[in-house]
């Protein structure tokens, strides 16, 4: 089945330092990809839509400027956390839609930010 | 806004015991899926229900899509502690974006 990987799985870092998350689509092409947040035992809360060659679409509440996006190609979107703080720390989770076919969408493993 | 009201958001059964989770809103979805996520992983689809009226049966599980496409429920039969973990629905949302939009998630722990 189709597979989207992202990268760093965890990673711990100093506040005020920016992370970088990724999310690729392993054997197809997504033109539209999809940033969640996740707090402890609560359910994903949609960030922003990441579209191919364009600017991303954020939903309310969200900072266009603290999380940047970007995605550069149709199989890599990309989630930039700047100058985190400790309330940053969260699971970030990425889904990709298949552009061709049945348009399925399918879940990254997440990744863990821990800003110390 | 499309929002998804989930229930209950925490459940403690016994082993054998039946239970239902609802998904409930005031929008028309086109389509409802149902997830379920272990800690530390993404979220794994169990089914995706698109007609109003459908029961999909998935071994213990049943899901069922309202007649009106704006509600959902989750019925386990005889649960075992290995359906332990946070189950989700999620709605695609109206518009062309495509976009999920999630429901609170219901934490199930069945006690052996």
């Amino acid at each position: 089945g189709a597979v989207v990987s992202q990268h760093p799985s965890w990673v711990i870092c100093k506040s005020g330092t920016s992370v970088k998350i990724e999310c690729r689509s392993l054997d197809f092409q997504a033109t539209t990809m999809f940033w969640y947040r996740q707090f402890p035992k609560q359910s994903l809360m949609l960030m922003a839509t990441s579209n191919e060659g364009s600017k991303a679409t954020y939903e309310q509440g969200v900072e266009k400027d603290k999380f940047l996006i970007n995605h550069a190609s149709l199989t890599l979107s990309t989630l930039t956390v700047t100058s985190a703080h400790p309330e940053d720390s969260s699971f970030y989770i990425c889904s990709a839609r298949e552009t061709s076919g049945t348009g399925e969408l399918f879940f990254g493993e997440g990744s863990r930010l821990t800003v110390l | 806004t499309q929002l998804l009201e989930q229930s209950p958001q925490f459940l403690s059964i016994q082993e054998g015991e039946n239970l239902t989770v609802y998904c409930n809103s005031s929008s028309v979805f086109s389509s409802l899926q149902w997830y379920r996520q272990e800690p530390g992983e993404g979220p794994v689809l169990l089914v995706t229900v698109v007609t109003g009226g459908e029961v999909k049966k998935l071994k213990r599980l049943t899901f069922q899509f309202g007649d009106a496409r704006k509600d959902s429920s989750l019925h386990i039969t005889a649960a075992q502690p290995g359906d332990t973990g946070l189950y989700l629905c999620a709605g695609t949302g109206s518009g062309n974006t495509g976009k999920l939009i999630f429901g609170q998630g219901t934490t199930l722990q069945v006690k052996p």
